[in-house]
């Protein structure tokens, strides 16, 4: 499979608890987008990178959230003493971008992780 | 401000009827990219177009067809004998210099054998 792969599909856990979700990106793409969905909503950007650097976060993204991506291929996305209010899916995309000839090519998505915080 | 506003929240459709989604964009920027995705149950969002903001041209792909004006910040998407497996919600997005998608808020398309 060579899509944009997400790991958990599915996660539950408790109030207060940490959770880690892990983004496998196309391979040769350098862009690496995370993005939160809720019910009934489109998803809204969380954060990007480009290669290893995290480019842009959103302010959506409170103190309890990180990302990383270490080496410039896999991301994870951590969120530290979850609320109920964190309960969503979150989405993993990735793309190519080449500043030789910049244009917004389109992004592939993976699966999601639906998190769900009891 | 970027926003994009799919204002249909659910659409249901018999088979082979044609169903046209709207999607209206702000933006402010002179260079931007439109994108549809669908979003079918599996929760996997499939890109089904791209159109920057200097191509108006309209685009067919088959049953597809997607039509692009500026003068009314609209980028409208039309499905022509629509199917069951058609059934998903469709997002309209929007792209500025920093690529990152925003989305409207998805039209659920019902079609119904």
């Amino acid at each position: 499979d060579t899509g944009v792969s997400q790991d958990p599909r599915h996660k539950i856990t408790k109030r207060g608890q940490n959770v880690t979700f892990r983004c496998d990106p196309i391979s040769e793409h350098n862009r690496l987008y995370w993005y939160r969905q809720t019910l009934g909503q489109g998803p809204e950007f969380l954060t990007y990178f480009q290669n290893e650097a995290q480019l842009e976060k959103s302010r959506l993204l409170s103190d309890r959230f990180s990302a990383e991506r270490p080496k410039g291929s896999f991301s994870t996305l951590e969120i530290q003493r979850t609320e109920q209010g964190d309960s969503a899916m979150y989405l993993c995309a990735s793309s190519t971008w080449d500043r030789a000839a910049p244009s917004n090519t389109e992004a592939f998505f993976g699966q999601g992780t639906r998190l769900t915080v009891v | 401000a970027q926003k994009v506003t799919q204002a249909q929240t659910e659409i249901s459709v018999v088979e082979k009827e044609d169903v046209t989604l709207d999607c209206v964009y702000e933006t402010r920027d002179t260079t931007y990219y439109l994108f549809w995705y669908k979003q079918p149950p599996s929760g996997e969002l499939v890109f089904l177009i791209r159109r920057n903001s200097f191509d108006e041209q309209n685009e067919i792909s088959g049953r597809y067809s997607w039509n692009f004006q500026k003068s009314t910040s609209s980028f409208n998407f039309t499905i022509t004998a629509s199917q069951v497996v058609d059934s998903a919600v469709y997002f309209c997005a929007l792209s500025e210099v920093t690529d990152k998608l925003i989305f409207g808020t998805g039209t659920r398309l019902q079609v119904f054998p």
